[in-house]
């Protein structure tokens, strides 16, 4: 069965720095890959994906993400966060067609000014 | 970019009546669609696949006759929580497959008193 680890619940940063989310996935086949940001109470906003190519994914909002097939890992990087990207972000892999997605549980983003 | 439009945002009802909860995809059509529910600070879960023209196809542990999907057309799919009761509020949240990735809707949140 396919899975999603984001193995960490909250992670502070201070505005400006650097930020990396983690994200580990588990799928029998090739997987496809997304980022999703949500705020409170809002929809799930798609900050990039990768479906096959280049491993490097660059995405909306100045974030970036690569695949590492050796380590079934889609690590979400933005080089200088914004008090604007507080937010909660999902991990989420599927196969494409007719398949829906499978979420990680979801990392919740505090900036610190 | 594609869209997906929810309606309504918001719902709040009474124990044992029936909402209802449409998905429109507004510039493009879907053949499929996808349901996900989500509790409070908890991720997404997909509930059940919606397909035009034929039955909706409900992952392990959805009650297929409280949740009524309905994918009348190529733009439409709904979704009914029948005899709702309180522990059926969440928000509830639709996806269609345009070219390129899943997108959502903005979600709807239930409330039921």
């Amino acid at each position: 069965a396919q899975s999603v680890t984001q193995p960490d619940i909250h992670i502070t940063v201070s505005e400006g720095a650097s930020l990396e989310l983690r994200c580990n996935y588990s799928y029998g086949a090739t997987p496809y890959l997304f980022w999703y940001v949500q705020s409170p109470g809002q929809g799930l906003q798609l900050l990039l994906k990768y479906f096959s190519g280049d491993t490097l994914v660059q995405g909306i909002k100045g974030f970036e993400a690569e695949f590492k097939r050796s380590q079934s890992s889609f690590n979400l990087r933005k080089p200088s966060v914004h008090w604007s990207d507080a937010a909660e972000y999902f991990c989420a892999v599927g196969g494409g067609g007719a398949d829906g997605l499978t979420f990680g549980k979801g990392t919740h983003l505090i900036i610190q000014p | 970019g594609a869209v997906v439009s929810q309606h309504p945002s918001w719902v709040i009802c009474k124990s044992g009546t029936s909402v209802k909860i449409e998905c429109r995809s507004l510039d493009f059509q879907a053949t499929t669609m996808f349901w996900y529910r989500q509790f409070p600070k908890q991720s997404l879960m997909l509930m059940a696949t919606s397909n035009e023209g034929s039955k909706a196809t409900y992952e392990q542990g959805v009650e297929k006759d409280k949740f009524l999907i309905n994918h009348a057309s190529l733009t439409l799919s709904t979704l009914t929580v029948t005899s709702a009761h309180p522990e059926d509020s969440s928000f509830y949240i639709c996806s269609a497959l345009p070219d390129g990735g899943y997108t959502f809707g903005s979600g709807t949140r239930l409330t039921v008193v």
